[in-house]
């Protein structure tokens, strides 16, 4: 079983939609979340960090259960610049911040 | 440019060649990552460095693979007798010592093609 898994995709959404992405951990050291995103060709940017509480920015809302080990990612209002690759990243509480990432989510945005 | 540097960008090489590729992380980021990247996955983590310290090594990577980082600051991964199944393309990222939770940064990564 992978440590990071996430929803297969690719999601293929019109302009304005709303999407989510799920992912599950499973490494239970597991201590620090992240949705980065990754460009077709580019290499992968920090999104934004997930958090007990829920963390958003703009159009973007982050939540993360700790007793589901689940980790979620929504866009609201989505453009044509929000396609892309989602990637969840989980940081292990294992003394030397081994990161690991998902797979990875692709997302289409049509007019 | 003051970012994550990788070298070089494109490999092509014959099966059974050594290949190296050389990361600059960011310079005051002590804590500096491998992953590896094939079509449609997610990076796939190789090792990373505390400093010069490897902290990690991948159960998933041969004995061909190595990486170093001699002064903590640069560092090399090395694959011997490359095979047509090492094709990906190799990111290196970085990040301060003291973040757990703090931004990792990619390089542009190195594509290497083995034929």
């Amino acid at each position: 079983r992978k440590e990071v898994e996430q929803d297969p995709g690719p999601f293929n959404v019109p302009e304005g939609a709303t999407v989510a992405f799920n992912c599950t951990y499973s490494n239970s050291a597991s201590q620090s979340f992240f949705w980065y995103r990754q460009d077709c060709r580019k290499e992968p940017k920090l999104l934004m960090s997930v958090y007990s509480s829920g963390n958003e920015d703009g159009r973007f809302t982050a939540q993360l259960n700790r007793a589901s080990q689940y980790i979620s990612l929504l866009i609201r209002d989505s453009k044509l610049s929000d396609s892309a690759t989602y990637l969840c990243v989980v940081i292990l509480n294992t003394g030397g911040f081994k990161t690991i990432f998902g797979a990875g989510t692709r997302l289409f945005v049509k007019a | 440019d003051t970012g994550v540097s990788q070298n070089p960008r494109h490999k092509i090489t014959k099966r059974g060649q050594n290949v190296t590729f050389r990361c600059d992380p960011i310079s005051e980021h002590n804590r500096l990552y491998w992953y590896r990247q094939t079509l449609g996955q997610g990076p796939e983590f190789l090792t990373y460095f505390q400093n010069e310290a490897q902290l990690e090594k991948s159960r998933l990577l041969s004995d061909r693979f190595s990486a170093e980082r001699p002064k903590g600051s640069f560092s090399t991964l090395e694959i011997q007798r490359t095979e047509q199944g090492d094709s990906a393309m190799y990111l290196c990222a970085s990040r301060v010592d003291k973040a757990n939770t703090g931004e990792l940064f990619f390089g542009e990564g190195s594509r290497l093609t083995v034929l």
